[in-house]
């Protein structure tokens, strides 16, 4: 079966903290996304990721960064987080030249406070 | 032109009955129109999946409509059960293998 795995299920962050949220897959995908939920407004790809070391912007990139230094990793930072990146952020992964099947994470539900 | 538009956003339905869920899309290069079901506290994982040039596809209870003509497809869940409520997402696949995904719909059976 294939694994995504968010390191945390709930934080809470100050604003103007820097913040990582951390996703491993163990299936040897090589595109990775990274999504942000809110209700009513489905998901909202942030960034992606073809291979190691290269990355996308998606459609709401502002106040984000990526890093993907190795192929099963793939972080997203917030720079100086503010209350409106307050949500549930999805990493998934898939295989190449797909976007079929995407898996997902269980996600991480951030609060800045 | 790259939205996905899927209605209603909440559904209640009596167990047993056909809860429906529409998306309809405006880019004719879709190609790839699939569902995720997603569980409290859980990811979405993929649910059923079809191709534009098929009208109909069932997996189990759950089947997906899909009318070309009118840019619309839809998934139906027969004799839906409590352990069907969830939120589902339908989404649509572009030119450069992304998916673009609808608002999503909370759908919840009552026993």
């Amino acid at each position: 079966d294939v694994k995504v795995t968010q390191s945390s299920r709930y934080l809470v962050k100050r604003t103007g903290e820097k913040v990582f949220l951390e996703c491993v897959q163990d299936m040897d995908h090589e595109n990775m996304f990274w999504y942000r939920q809110d209700p009513g407004l489905g998901l909202r790809l942030i960034y992606f990721s073809y291979d190691v070391k290269m990355k996308e912007k998606g459609d709401i990139p502002e106040g984000y960064s990526v890093s993907r230094e190795k192929k099963e990793r793939f972080s997203l930072i917030l720079e100086s987080a503010s209350t409106n990146q307050t949500s549930m952020y999805l990493c998934a992964s898939s295989p190449p030249h797909s976007g079929n099947i995407q898996y997902f994470g269980a996600g991480t539900r951030l609060s800045v406070l | 032109q790259q939205q996905v538009k899927q209605s209603p956003q909440s559904l209640i339905v009596q167990k047993g009955g056909i809860p429906i869920i529409n998306c309809a899309y405006e880019n004719t290069a879709f190609d790839y129109f699939p569902w995720y079901q997603q569980f409290p506290g859980k990811g979405p994982a993929l649910l059923i999946a079809i191709r534009p040039d098929v009208s109909e596809k069932k997996e189990g209870r759950f089947t997906i409509s899909f009318n070309k003509s009118a840019k619309q497809f839809s998934l139906h869940i027969m004799d839906s059960q409590p352990g069907d409520s969830a939120t589902y997402f339908c989404a649509a696949r572009g030119s450069n293998y992304q998916l673009i995904w609808g608002a999503g719909t909370k759908l919840i059976i009552k026993p």
